[in-house]
């Protein structure tokens, strides 16, 4: 099984801040199979990225990704107060296909 | 525009079943996998199960094998997950999702359906 691990698990930063969000797996996989996932409370997980850094549709490109082999990056360049939420990173390379524990947000 | 309802949660007791529904619309239903994932109250995401486009690949997370079943009907649009001897630890949020296949990105998915299981 890939684990993945997210730091940190918490953040709390300012509006225009910039974030960098880290997701690690336990294993080299190829960077088309990891996906970024936003959720705020009380709704469903929402797709940023796929493919290690394509964005999804509707998605603000204030939102990048990136990395390779076992290291990867969410990053929001200028933070609004609508990115309050939970990120998490997903690994499709294979079965199971785990979530890391997500990121939690903050806006001060 | 798409969408994915999904239904039959509730409070069940332990060692009970209960099957989850997931009704798709707005797309090509066939032609998509879908995901279950639950999320346990205050807790973060956990793939429970997988269908391919067609119903020949099933994939179970190893929590679940053997108690729950993932089917669909593409006449019906709709994907099912059977959940059999369900325990405390089930309790959760259920979401359906999208891919394009099973090893894909989860790009649409579904308000989810609450699932309680106590005695």
């Amino acid at each position: 099984e890939i684990v993945l691990t997210q730091s940190p698990g918490t953040l709390s930063l300012s509006p225009g801040d910039r974030v960098t969000l880290s997701c690690r797996t336990s294993q080299t996989i190829n960077f088309i199979y990891l996906a970024w996932y936003q959720q705020k409370p009380g709704q469903a997980p929402r797709l940023l990225i796929s493919a290690t850094s394509s964005r999804a549709t509707g998605i603000p490109d204030r939102f990048s990704g990136s990395g390779s082999g076992t290291d990867f990056t969410l990053t929001i360049s200028r933070l609004e107060p609508e990115d309050s939420a939970v990120y998490f990173c997903q690994q499709y390379a294979s079965s199971p296909y785990t979530f890391g524990p997500g990121t939690k947000v903050e806006i001060k | 525009q798409v969408q994915l309802v999904e239904s039959g949660g509730g409070v069940v007791q332990p060692e009970r079943s209960l099957r989850l529904s997931c009704a798709a619309s707005g797309f090509t239903f066939s032609s998509y996998a879908i995901y279950w994932v639950r999320q346990a109250p205050g807790k973060g995401l956990e793939w429970v199960a997988v269908i391919s486009y067609d119903g020949g690949n099933k994939y179970y997370a190893e929590s679940v094998k053997g108690r729950f079943t993932i089917s669909r009907d593409n006449s019906e649009n709709t994907v099912f997950l059977q959940m059999d001897s369900l325990r405390p630890a089930d309790t959760a949020i259920y979401y359906c999702a999208r891919a394009p296949e099973v090893r894909a990105a989860l790009n649409h998915w579904g308000q989810g359906t609450p699932v309680t299981v106590s005695s």
